[in-house]
């Protein structure tokens, strides 16, 4: 369970705080991704980094600006976010981005943001 | 996009006993990959179990198998002899072969093991 990390664990902030969200993976992977996981709702892709560039970007506002500085961190700067971006924010790895084979991914425990 | 469908948001298994989750999907495609995902409460997404789409033999992983239906497009979760630690949010997800690593998740089901 230590292949994917996140911190914080936890995080309340206000719509004009700036906050930042940050993964580690472990793995020696070379694709990284954000997903959104809201209650009663599938998880949505965010963000998608493969060696360090953005390769997918999933009509996410603004407000959400990802980081990926080397392969094996990934953050999430947060900025004037609204009550509905609460959510928990699930970060995951996988070998590559390729979908020539059926790898798996791998996800951090998460963050558990609150915006009041 | 493909879209996953569980229809059970929670369930309920008497421990030792055996349960199954549903999951049906809507492509068009003719190669992919499902997986079927364990959250257990405050605790990290695992992979429980994948098949791929051009393999007519089921998956097993020990207690967990799956029975995979292609053309009804339907990917159910069987766990036997259900325990006490089965006891989380169970995803079904989606992967296209063809066109990325994209993975379509369901909604969720909450399994509740009864002692």
């Amino acid at each position: 369970e230590t292949g994917v990390t996140q911190t914080p664990r936890h995080l309340v902030m206000g719509m004009t705080n700036k906050k930042s969200l940050k993964c580690e993976q472990h793995l020696g992977h070379n694709a990284m991704y954000w997903y959104k996981q809201s209650a009663k709702k599938p998880l949505e892709l965010m963000f998608v980094y493969s060696l360090e560039e953005r390769v997918e970007n999933n009509s996410v506002p603004s407000r959400f600006s990802p980081e990926c500085p080397n392969s094996s961190h990934l953050f999430l700067h947060l900025h004037t976010l609204q009550p509905e971006d609460s959510a928990l924010y699930l970060c995951a790895s996988s070998q590559s981005h390729s979908s020539a084979s059926w790898e798996t991914q791998y996800f951090g425990p998460g963050t558990r943001l609150l915006v009041l | 996009a493909q879209t996953v469908t569980q229809s059970q948001p929670e369930m309920s298994v008497q421990e030792a006993e055996t349960v199954t989750l549903s999951c049906t999907y809507d492509t068009s495609e003719s190669d992919y990959y499902l997986f079927w995902y364990k959250q257990p409460p405050s605790r990290q997404m695992i992979l429980v179990i994948r098949q791929e789409a051009y393999k007519q033999q089921n998956a097993t992983e020990n207690r967990f198998s799956v029975n995979f239906q292609k053309a009804a497009k339907s990917f159910s979760l069987k766990i036997s002899d259900s325990q006490l630690g089965d006891a989380a949010m169970y995803f079904c997800a989606y992967r296209s072969a063809d066109t990325g690593n994209q993975f379509y998740f369901g909604t969720g089901t909450s399994l509740t093991v009864i002692p």
